[in-house]
């Protein structure tokens, strides 16, 4: 059963840099797309990115600018930067894989496993 | 870039009850690439249809979806006490996009 495991600084002041990394348990990166999604205190969802096995990138266009996710397939993690950061960017980030299957001549795609989340917040 | 809209913003009902949550997008919605998830307080979202009508995995039979094009529906035909959550759709078509979730709460 695979696990995700996400982790990095939790308390950031503005202007500096979100680091996460999300570790894959039980599993590879082959074959699905690693996704980051958070959720701003009492918010709703907001997809940020995703990064493919094959290293094929895909960002939120509201947060393009300030986006960078990248994957090491030797360690089975990937992550996830944003620069720049504000009290905005607060939120809880959760990592998700994501499986992209042809059925019925679409190409479609859902996140079925999802990490805890963690806490991130940015104050001065 | 899609805007998916949720509505009502809050559904209060009974244990029993039917559920009938709305999902509208700001323009057609190619292949029906629509999913729902489900998310308890203090969880992560749980996957519950993807391609607007087909339920995920383990996903009880109370639990269904239908629309296409700019509409969709997620019903949930007897509410069970574990049901009362915040609902999103999500659209994977043009990039992706979460809609702002409606609240199921109890009556």
């Amino acid at each position: 059963q695979v696990q995700l495991q996400e982790w990095g600084a939790g308390l950031l002041k503005p202007s500096e840099t979100l680091s996460l990394t999300c570790a894959v348990y039980g599993g590879s990166l082959s074959g699905y797309y690693w996704t980051w999604i958070r959720q701003s205190p009492g918010k709703g969802l907001e997809w940020i990115g995703e990064i493919s096995h094959t290293g094929i990138t895909k960002y939120n266009p509201s947060l393009k600018s300030r986006v960078t996710i990248s994957g090491d397939t030797s360690k089975n993690q990937f992550s996830l930067k944003l620069s720049s950061v504000s009290a905005a960017d607060t939120a809880v980030y959760y990592c998700a894989r994501a499986t992209i299957t042809m059925i019925r001549g679409g190409l479609h795609y859902w996140m079925d496993v999802w990490g805890k989340g963690t806490t991130v917040t940015v104050s001065s | 870039d899609i805007v998916l809209t949720q509505s009502p913003g809050t559904l209060s009902l009974s244990p029993g009850e039917r559920a009938t949550l709305s999902c509208r997008a700001s323009q057609s919605i190619s292949n029906s690439y629509l999913s729902w998830y489900q998310q308890k307080v203090g969880q992560a979202p749980r996957l519950l249809i993807y391609g607007a009508s087909s339920r995920a995995t383990g996903i009880p039979d109370r639990f269904s979806g239908s629309g296409s094009g700019t509409d969709f529906t997620l019903t949930i035909s007897r509410l069970e006490p574990e049901d009362f959550a915040v609902y999103y759709c999500h659209q994977y078509g043009i990039s992706r996009a979460f809609g702002q979730g409606t609240k199921v709460e109890i009556k």
